[in-house]
């Protein structure tokens, strides 16, 4: 069974500053997928990122870096300095990919509030 | 770019209703996923389904609920007599390749909710 745990329900932070988002995970399957996605107040999913397990360079895209550590089981999310339009609710959630099946869990999200 | 569409956005159902959820997938995906989102809490899966076939329904309940994905037309999902605790928001996602959600694009969800 796989697990993904997102400790932090709100982060709120003040425009300009760097925020980081953390994700950890348990799985027993040695290949799998970790993904981001972006929940915006409209509602909608805004996929972010894919990781392959076997691929831990970390990434940076824009503002947006992610830093993925699996000593640790670790999938964080960082936000160079945020802006408002930053605020929203971000998932993070595991694909198994090696067992056979491929259903994704999710965790339960950490909410951002910017503030201006 | 036309993505994965979800109707409606919004559905208001009396308990005991049937509420039917469509999904159209991605052009050139084959493959839909239905989501459930409850309130404040992450998502979860119900249902993996191929054209006129389910692959994988271990997160669905077992009454009340069940899903298609006909050869022709969008996939459904439907809600028998619905009750409160159905109440959330409900996900689609397609993908282009069998067992692979790795490259799975969501729709705008559609939130149901039962009064």
């Amino acid at each position: 069974a796989q697990k993904v745990t997102q400790a932090q329900t709100e982060i709120s932070v003040v425009e300009k500053e760097d925020v980081t988002l953390d994700c950890v995970y348990e799985t027993r399957d040695t290949t799998y997928y970790l993904f981001w996605y972006k929940q915006p107040p409209s509602g909608e999913l805004v996929f972010l990122i894919r990781r392959n397990s076997f691929d831990e360079q970390n990434e940076i895209s824009g503002r947006y870096s992610w830093n993925f550590q699996k000593s640790t089981s670790s999938f964080n999310f960082t936000i160079t300095a945020s802006q408002v339009v930053d605020s929203a609710v971000y998932f993070c959630a595991l694909i198994p990919a090696s067992g056979g099946s491929y259903i994704p869990t999710f965790g339960r999200g950490t909410s951002l509030i910017v503030h201006p | 770019n036309a993505g994965v569409m979800q109707n409606p956005r919004h559905l208001v159902r009396r308990r005991g209703q049937e509420a039917r959820l469509r999904c159209s997938p991605m052009k050139g995906h084959s493959h839909v996923y239905w989501y459930r989102q409850l309130p404040e809490e992450g998502l979860k899966f119900m249902v993996y389904l191929q054209k006129e076939n389910i692959i994988d329904e271990s997160g669905m309940p077992k009454e009340r609920f069940s899903a298609e994905f006909p050869k022709e037309g969008p996939s459904i999902l439907r809600i028998q007599q619905v009750v409160r605790g159905d109440s959330a928001a409900y996900f689609c996602a397609s993908s282009p390749r069998e067992h692979q959600n790795t490259e799975a694009f969501f729709g705008q969800g559609t939130r149901l909710t039962v009064v």
